[in-house]
C-alpha cells in the first residue's frame, strides 16, 4: 500500500444516490488508476488518468465518472446509472519510469 | 484487447511443498508480466516481475517463467509456507503507450500447514 490510502474503507449507499471514493498518494506518481474487483474475477479497469486534467474511460467506465485536478488525488464517483456498483474498488498508481502498479488498500461498496 | 486465462482457480498444497500457476495471453505485443497477491481485504502486492526480454527471473522462493512463443507464463512458488496463502494474480501489460494492466481472474491458494 504505502504512500496510497483510500477512503472509506468500507461504504455503504441506497440505490439511487451517488457516492465519491477518494484516492490520495504521496509517491509522486504521474499516473492513476481505478480498478473494479468482483468476487472470482479478475480486476476491471474503470478509467486511467496518465496526467493533471485528463483521463481516459477504461473497459467498464458506465455509470462512472471521475476527476484529477491534482496529482496526488482521483477521485471516483459511482452515479445511480451504475446497475450493479456492490463491489470492491481499487485505486493504482505508476511512475512515469516504471512498469509497475502500485495498489492501494482498496474500498468495499454495498449498495443497500 | 489482450485477454489473459489464468489456472488453477484454486490450488492446495501441503506445507514445504511447490505450488505452480499458469497464465496465457493472448497479445502477442505484450511485454511486461506482473504476479500480485492480494490477502483477504486488502489491495493486491507486487511479488515478482518479468520482461519479454527475459525467460526466468527469481527472488528467493519465487520464480516466474515467461514463454513467448506460447505466449504463456507461469509463477513457482518453492517450499511453500502457511503465510503464502492467498489470492495470486497475473498480469500482462500490451506495448500500448498507455500501460493499462490486463488481469488474470486469480488463483487462490492454500498452504496446508
Amino acid at each position: 500500500d504505502g504512500g496510497i490510502t483510500q477512503s472509506p474503507k468500507y461504504l455503504f449507499r441506497k440505490e439511487g444516490q451517488n457516492v465519491t471514493l477518494s484516492c490520495e498518494q504521496n509517491l509522486n506518481h504521474d499516473a492513476m488508476y481505478w480498478y473494479r474487483q468482483d468476487p472470482g474475477q479478475g480486476l476491471r479497469l474503470i478509467y486511467y488518468s496518465q496526467i493533471v486534467n485528463d483521463f481516459q474511460k477504461g473497459d467498464i467506465a458506465e455509470g462512472y465518472s471521475v476527476s484529477r485536478e491534482k496529482k496526488e488525488s482521483f477521485p471516483l464517483t459511482v452515479t445511480s446509472a451504475q446497475k450493479n456498483p456492490t463491489a470492491f474498488y481499487l485505486c493504482a498508481t505508476q511512475g512515469l519510469s516504471t512498469d509497475t502498479q502500485y495498489f492501494g488498500p482498496g474500498t468495499r461498496l454495498t449498495v443497500l | 484487447g489482450e485477454n489473459v486465462e489464468q489456472h488453477p482457480s484454486t490450488l492446495s498444497v501441503q506445507e514445504g511443498d511447490s505450488a505452480v500457476i499458469k497464465c496465457t495471453y493472448s497479445d502477442s505485443a505484450s511485454n511486461y508480466f506482473p504476479w500480485y497477491k492480494q490477502e483477504l481485504g486488502k489491495g493486491p502486492q507486487l511479488i515478482i516481475d518479468i520482461r519479454s526480454n527475459v525467460g526466468e527471473k527469481k527472488d528467493q522462493r519465487i520464480a516466474v517463467t515467461l514463454n513467448k512463443t506460447a505466449k504463456h507464463f507461469s509463477l513457482h512458488i518453492t517450499e511453500t509456507q502457511p503465510e503464502d496463502s492467498a489470492v495470486y494474480f497475473c498480469a500482462a501489460e500490451p506495448q500500448t503507450g498507455a500501460n493499462n494492466l490486463f488481469f488474470g481472474t486469480g488463483t487462490r491458494l492454500t498452504v496446508i500447514p
